[in-house]
Protein backbone atom coordinates (compact mmCIF):
# COMPACT_ATOMS: atom_id res chain seq x y z
CA UNK A 1 0.00 0.00 0.00
CA UNK A 2 1.66 3.12 -1.20
CA UNK A 3 0.20 5.95 1.05
CA UNK A 4 2.72 8.45 -0.58
CA UNK A 5 2.89 8.52 -4.67
CA UNK A 6 5.20 10.07 -6.54
CA UNK A 7 3.95 9.23 -10.03
CA UNK A 8 6.09 10.34 -12.62
CA UNK A 9 9.27 9.08 -12.57
CA UNK A 10 10.93 11.37 -14.29
CA UNK A 11 11.14 15.16 -15.55
CA UNK A 12 13.21 17.13 -18.05
CA UNK A 13 13.34 20.68 -18.21
CA UNK A 14 15.54 23.66 -19.45
CA UNK A 15 18.22 25.97 -17.50
CA UNK A 16 15.99 28.60 -16.41
CA UNK A 17 12.77 27.31 -16.81
CA UNK A 18 9.92 26.34 -13.59
CA UNK A 19 10.65 22.10 -12.59
CA UNK A 20 7.14 21.05 -11.28
CA UNK A 21 7.18 18.05 -9.07
CA UNK A 22 4.10 16.46 -7.93
CA UNK A 23 3.19 14.04 -5.39
CA UNK A 24 0.28 12.72 -3.86
CA UNK A 25 -0.68 11.22 -0.71
CA UNK A 26 -3.95 8.93 0.65
CA UNK A 27 -3.19 8.76 4.56
CA UNK A 28 -5.37 11.76 5.88
CA UNK A 29 -3.52 11.18 9.31
CA UNK A 30 -0.27 13.15 7.42
CA UNK A 31 0.08 16.74 8.50
CA UNK A 32 3.85 17.40 7.54
CA UNK A 33 5.53 17.31 4.35
CA UNK A 34 8.96 17.42 3.60
CA UNK A 35 10.83 17.39 0.25
CA UNK A 36 14.46 15.80 -0.02
CA UNK A 37 16.93 15.50 -2.77
CA UNK A 38 19.07 12.85 -3.34
CA UNK A 39 22.41 12.44 -5.31
CA UNK A 40 23.55 8.79 -6.15
CA UNK A 41 25.86 7.60 -3.15
CA UNK A 42 24.35 10.23 -0.98
CA UNK A 43 22.09 10.43 1.93
CA UNK A 44 18.53 12.47 1.08
CA UNK A 45 19.23 16.14 1.26
CA UNK A 46 16.50 18.24 3.32
CA UNK A 47 15.39 20.86 1.00
CA UNK A 48 11.73 22.26 1.89
CA UNK A 49 8.72 21.10 4.15
CA UNK A 50 5.17 22.21 5.20
CA UNK A 51 2.85 22.00 7.75
CA UNK A 52 -0.74 21.16 6.89
CA UNK A 53 -2.12 24.20 8.56
CA UNK A 54 -0.01 26.06 5.53
CA UNK A 55 -1.03 26.02 2.02
CA UNK A 56 2.30 27.61 0.79
CA UNK A 57 5.94 27.77 2.12
CA UNK A 58 8.94 29.64 -0.04
CA UNK A 59 12.56 29.11 0.42
CA UNK A 60 14.65 30.92 -2.43
CA UNK A 61 14.05 29.41 -5.79
CA UNK A 62 11.98 26.80 -3.99
CA UNK A 63 7.88 26.45 -3.08
CA UNK A 64 5.90 23.97 -2.11
CA UNK A 65 2.30 24.28 -2.25
CA UNK A 66 -0.42 21.72 -0.43
CA UNK A 67 -3.80 21.25 -1.61
CA UNK A 68 -5.30 19.13 1.51
CA UNK A 69 -8.53 18.60 -0.19
CA UNK A 70 -6.99 16.87 -2.73
CA UNK A 71 -4.60 15.40 -1.30
CA UNK A 72 -1.69 16.42 -3.35
CA UNK A 73 1.34 18.81 -2.84
CA UNK A 74 3.98 19.74 -5.11
CA UNK A 75 7.45 21.55 -5.57
CA UNK A 76 8.28 24.44 -7.75
CA UNK A 77 11.80 25.14 -8.59
CA UNK A 78 12.23 28.31 -10.08
CA UNK A 79 14.71 29.22 -12.01
CA UNK A 80 16.09 25.66 -12.62
CA UNK A 81 19.67 25.01 -12.37
CA UNK A 82 22.17 21.94 -13.82
CA UNK A 83 22.68 21.24 -9.94
CA UNK A 84 19.13 21.02 -9.14
CA UNK A 85 19.32 17.83 -11.50
CA UNK A 86 18.59 14.47 -9.00
CA UNK A 87 16.21 12.72 -7.37
CA UNK A 88 13.26 14.18 -5.76
CA UNK A 89 11.72 12.39 -2.94
CA UNK A 90 8.22 13.50 -1.15
CA UNK A 91 7.70 12.55 2.50
CA UNK A 92 5.29 12.69 4.66
CA UNK A 93 4.62 11.90 8.57
CA UNK A 94 2.26 11.98 11.46
CA UNK A 95 1.70 13.61 14.45
CA UNK A 96 2.02 11.25 17.50
CA UNK A 97 3.43 8.90 14.78
CA UNK A 98 7.23 9.03 16.01
CA UNK A 99 7.64 11.62 12.93
CA UNK A 100 8.54 8.54 11.64
CA UNK A 101 8.78 9.56 7.33
CA UNK A 102 6.75 7.46 4.90
CA UNK A 103 8.43 8.33 1.46
CA UNK A 104 7.15 8.14 -2.18
CA UNK A 105 8.87 6.80 -4.90
CA UNK A 106 11.42 9.47 -6.61
CA UNK A 107 11.02 11.28 -9.45
CA UNK A 108 14.71 11.55 -11.39
CA UNK A 109 14.84 15.66 -12.58
CA UNK A 110 17.33 16.65 -15.27
CA UNK A 111 18.07 20.09 -15.66
CA UNK A 112 19.57 20.72 -19.44
CA UNK A 113 21.20 23.33 -20.66
CA UNK B 1 29.00 21.09 12.04
CA UNK B 2 29.48 17.43 11.18
CA UNK B 3 26.19 15.95 10.13
CA UNK B 4 25.01 12.56 10.74
CA UNK B 5 28.10 9.72 9.75
CA UNK B 6 27.86 6.19 9.41
CA UNK B 7 30.34 3.36 8.73
CA UNK B 8 30.87 1.37 6.75
CA UNK B 9 30.32 3.39 3.77
CA UNK B 10 30.00 -0.15 2.13
CA UNK B 11 29.82 -3.64 2.94
CA UNK B 12 30.17 -6.92 0.81
CA UNK B 13 29.11 -9.90 2.88
CA UNK B 14 28.26 -13.54 2.47
CA UNK B 15 24.94 -15.10 3.02
CA UNK B 16 24.83 -16.28 6.59
CA UNK B 17 27.33 -14.14 8.16
CA UNK B 18 26.18 -11.25 10.40
CA UNK B 19 27.33 -7.45 10.10
CA UNK B 20 27.14 -4.61 12.01
CA UNK B 21 26.27 -0.90 10.90
CA UNK B 22 26.82 1.75 12.89
CA UNK B 23 25.21 5.47 12.47
CA UNK B 24 26.78 8.70 14.80
CA UNK B 25 23.93 11.30 14.58
CA UNK B 26 23.73 15.46 15.01
CA UNK B 27 25.28 15.92 18.32
CA UNK B 28 22.35 17.62 20.15
CA UNK B 29 19.44 15.35 18.54
CA UNK B 30 17.59 12.98 20.79
CA UNK B 31 16.00 11.30 17.84
CA UNK B 32 17.55 8.61 15.62
CA UNK B 33 16.05 6.62 13.01
CA UNK B 34 17.06 4.05 10.53
CA UNK B 35 15.38 4.00 6.88
CA UNK B 36 16.15 1.39 4.38
CA UNK B 37 16.24 1.81 0.45
CA UNK B 38 16.10 -0.64 -2.33
CA UNK B 39 16.52 0.27 -5.76
CA UNK B 40 13.95 2.16 -7.44
CA UNK B 41 12.31 2.45 -4.08
CA UNK B 42 12.18 5.80 -1.53
CA UNK B 43 13.74 5.06 1.87
CA UNK B 44 11.44 2.60 4.11
CA UNK B 45 10.92 3.38 8.13
CA UNK B 46 12.94 0.59 9.90
CA UNK B 47 12.94 1.86 13.78
CA UNK B 48 13.78 5.34 15.70
CA UNK B 49 15.01 5.71 19.10
CA UNK B 50 14.68 8.82 21.44
CA UNK B 51 17.54 8.77 23.18
CA UNK B 52 18.39 5.32 24.36
CA UNK B 53 14.84 4.18 24.27
CA UNK B 54 13.74 2.27 20.67
CA UNK B 55 10.15 3.23 20.56
CA UNK B 56 8.81 1.94 17.16
CA UNK B 57 9.94 -1.04 15.17
CA UNK B 58 8.35 -1.70 11.71
CA UNK B 59 7.51 -5.18 10.62
CA UNK B 60 9.84 -4.90 7.85
CA UNK B 61 12.30 -5.55 11.09
CA UNK B 62 12.40 -9.10 11.22
CA UNK B 63 13.65 -10.49 14.34
CA UNK B 64 17.16 -10.97 12.38
CA UNK B 65 17.51 -7.44 13.12
CA UNK B 66 18.65 -5.91 16.45
CA UNK B 67 19.35 -1.91 16.96
CA UNK B 68 20.70 -0.61 20.25
CA UNK B 69 21.61 3.15 20.90
CA UNK B 70 23.45 3.03 23.96
CA UNK B 71 23.77 6.36 26.25
CA UNK B 72 21.66 7.92 23.75
CA UNK B 73 24.62 8.79 21.43
CA UNK B 74 25.29 6.52 18.16
CA UNK B 75 23.46 3.89 17.40
CA UNK B 76 24.35 0.16 16.03
CA UNK B 77 22.30 -2.00 13.49
CA UNK B 78 22.79 -5.70 13.44
CA UNK B 79 21.49 -7.88 11.05
CA UNK B 80 22.21 -11.39 11.81
CA UNK B 81 22.31 -14.71 9.08
CA UNK B 82 22.07 -12.13 5.99
CA UNK B 83 19.76 -13.15 3.53
CA UNK B 84 20.35 -12.23 -0.46
CA UNK B 85 16.78 -9.97 0.63
CA UNK B 86 19.00 -7.67 3.02
CA UNK B 87 20.90 -6.35 0.47
CA UNK B 88 19.89 -2.61 0.33
CA UNK B 89 20.82 0.92 1.48
CA UNK B 90 20.70 1.59 4.70
CA UNK B 91 19.99 5.21 5.99
CA UNK B 92 20.05 6.95 9.24
CA UNK B 93 18.74 9.89 9.95
CA UNK B 94 18.70 12.29 12.84
CA UNK B 95 16.36 15.18 14.25
CA UNK B 96 15.73 16.85 17.46
CA UNK B 97 12.33 17.24 18.97
CA UNK B 98 10.74 20.21 19.55
CA UNK B 99 7.95 22.09 21.70
CA UNK B 100 7.69 23.83 18.35
CA UNK B 101 7.13 20.34 16.70
CA UNK B 102 10.48 20.46 13.97
CA UNK B 103 10.17 17.59 12.11
CA UNK B 104 13.11 17.44 9.39
CA UNK B 105 15.21 14.98 9.86
CA UNK B 106 19.00 14.61 8.61
CA UNK B 107 20.25 11.79 6.93
CA UNK B 108 23.84 10.05 7.13
CA UNK B 109 25.35 9.09 3.33
CA UNK B 110 24.32 5.20 4.23
CA UNK B 111 25.54 1.69 4.44
CA UNK B 112 25.32 0.24 0.87
CA UNK B 113 25.03 -3.82 1.78
CA UNK B 114 25.41 -6.24 -0.77
CA UNK B 115 25.09 -9.80 0.60
CA UNK B 116 26.33 -12.66 -2.22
Amino acid sequence: DQQVKQNSPSLSVQEGRISILNCDYTNSMFDYFLWYKKYPAEGPTFLISISSIKDKNEDGRFTVFLNKSAKHLSLHIVPSQPGDSAVYFCAASATGGGNKLTFGTGTQLKVEL
Amino acid sequence: DTGVSQNPRHKITKRGQNVTFRCDPISEHNRLYWYRQTLGQGPEFLTYFQNEAQLEKSRLLSDRFSAERPKGSFSTLEIQRTEQGDSAMYLCASSRELRTATYEQYFGPGTRLTVT
